[in-house]
């Protein structure tokens, strides 16, 4: 099976720009979870999304949005973007999510915003 | 709410034996994970406890205490390779799964 792949790899914005990640989870997955890394602050979760519906959202700013598509594919978009956004964006996915159900992450998006 | 507590550093000798401990408090438990990270990389997934006591996998074990909010991650025979992050998130209420800030921990000769 083919892991989580996450694309771009590689992104540098200026401030006040969007951006658009995305995440292609593993084949038969159907929760996606996004997190952001950064050193000082660790993995800091965003949102968890579920069959298309956002199942959770960690406590980020409406800038940051997402959504999950049919075939479990998932999005998520920042919106006006600040120099404290740099971080490594984390996508992951799990059969359903819950109880033992382990996640696995993908390689990660590198934003830069300067 | 959820907090986690992890220490930030550890160092420890080739060989030897470490132990990370990881202290919750959360609304709802439905288990704690162990991840690894290796610097540049994605975390990779290390133990799941859900019940109280020791899971062992080969090198690894962990250890739960529900009571006590409280964990550890149990590494033996350590190898240069093993220096890396090991993060530790617990799935809450509404299976939320929140990490710590991970423990940075060095393996030298």
């Amino acid at each position: 099976k083919a892991g989580v792949t996450q694309t771009p790899r590689y992104l540098i914005k200026t401030r006040g720009q969007q951006v658009t990640l995305s995440c292609s989870p593993i084949s038969g997955h159907r929760s996606v979870s996004w997190y952001q890394q950064t050193p000082g602050q660790g993995l800091q979760f965003l949102f968890e999304y579920f069959s298309e519906t956002q199942r959770n959202k960690g406590n980020f700013p409406g800038r940051f949005s997402g959504r999950q598509f049919s075939n479990s594919r998932s999005e998520m978009n920042v919106s006006t973007l600040e120099l404290g956004d740099s971080a490594l964006y984390l996508c992951a996915s799990a059969e359903t999510g819950t109880g033992l159900n382990e996640q696995f992450f993908g390689p990660g998006t590198r934003l830069t915003v300067l | 709410g959820q907090n986690i507590d992890q220490p930030t550093e550890m160092t420890a000798t080739e060989g030897a034996i470490v132990q990370i401990n990881c202290t919750y408090q959360t609304s709802g438990f439905n288990g704690l994970f162990w991840y690894q990270q290796h610097a540049g990389e994605a975390p990779t997934f290390l133990s799941y406890n859900v019940l109280d006591g020791l899971e062992e996998k080969g090198r690894f074990s962990s250890f739960l205490s529900r009571s006590k909010g409280y964990s550890y991650l149990l590494l033996k025979e350590l190898q240069m390779k093993d220096s890396a992050s090991y993060l530790c998130a617990v799935r809450g209420g509404f299976q939320k799964l929140v990490f710590g800030t991970g423990t940075r921990l060095l393996v030298s000769p």
